[in-house]
């Protein structure tokens, strides 16, 4: 079975430094990988998705992600931080064929000091 | 410009009292779901339905029960309720099936059982 696993539960970083959350997943076939972003109180949003193609994708807000294959990896990163964005980060996976039902990892609350 | 809905927000229930969360959404969605979250678990699939009439069971089903009767909305429903089921829901629906198509998600209902 797909399962995700994020690395780190907790990042905290000083504004305009640069921030990477790690995230792995277990697959032994095809899958499509995503990122969304949680704000307090709120719903999650879509940051990025990898389906196919180039193994760098570009997402909102300035993140960007690294699709390894080799490594079962998808790490989530972003050049400068700010403080908006103090948020908690979901990784997500997702089998190509069968049932496709989204996997998420467990979360990692970023924290932006000023 | 809705999207996916859910009501209520907030509820305290006691417990072995019922209750049903309501979602809709005004997109022409397929596919809907309902999820679960709790500290240091990310988001866990209850229940799924890839479409009017049809319903499956997710990563932890036991004690929620859904139906899809129209495409707008997908109830779920708690019929005994449980501490163990104090948690925050999130809907979420996509375009269809294929799980490549960005999910979008409710803004939560948060839920507690004494």
């Amino acid at each position: 079975a797909q399962s995700v696993t994020q690395l780190d539960s907790q990042v905290p970083v000083f504004e305009e430094a640069p921030v990477e959350l790690r995230c792995n997943y277990s697959s032994s076939v095809s899958v499509y990988l995503f990122w969304y972003v949680q704000y307090p109180n709120q719903g999650l949003q879509l940051l990025l998705k990898y389906l196919s193609g180039s193994t760098l994708v570009k997402g909102i807000n300035g993140f960007e992600a690294e699709f390894n294959k080799s490594q079962t990896s998808f790490h989530l990163r972003k050049p400068s931080v700010h403080i908006s964005d103090t948020a908690e980060y979901f990784c997500a996976v997702s089998y190509i064929q069968g049932a496709q039902k989204l996997v998420f990892g467990q979360g990692t609350r970023l924290t932006i000091n000023p | 410009n809705a999207g996916v809905t859910q009501t209520p927000k907030f509820q305290v229930l006691k417990t072995g009292q019922s209750m049903t969360l309501q979602c809709a959404q005004d997109m022409n969605h397929e596919y809907m779901s309902w999820y679960r979250q709790d500290p240091g678990m990310g988001l866990r699939l209850i229940h799924y339905s890839v479409g009017a009439g049809i319903t499956d069971q997710g990563e932890v089903p036991n004690g929620y029960n859904v139906s899809r009767s129209t495409t707008e909305d997908f109830p779920l429903r708690l019929l005994s309720a449980a501490p163990s089921q104090t948690s925050v829901y999130f809907c979420a629906s996509r375009i269809s099936a294929d799980s490549g198509n960005t999910i979008y998600f409710g803004e939560g209902s948060w839920l507690t059982v004494v």
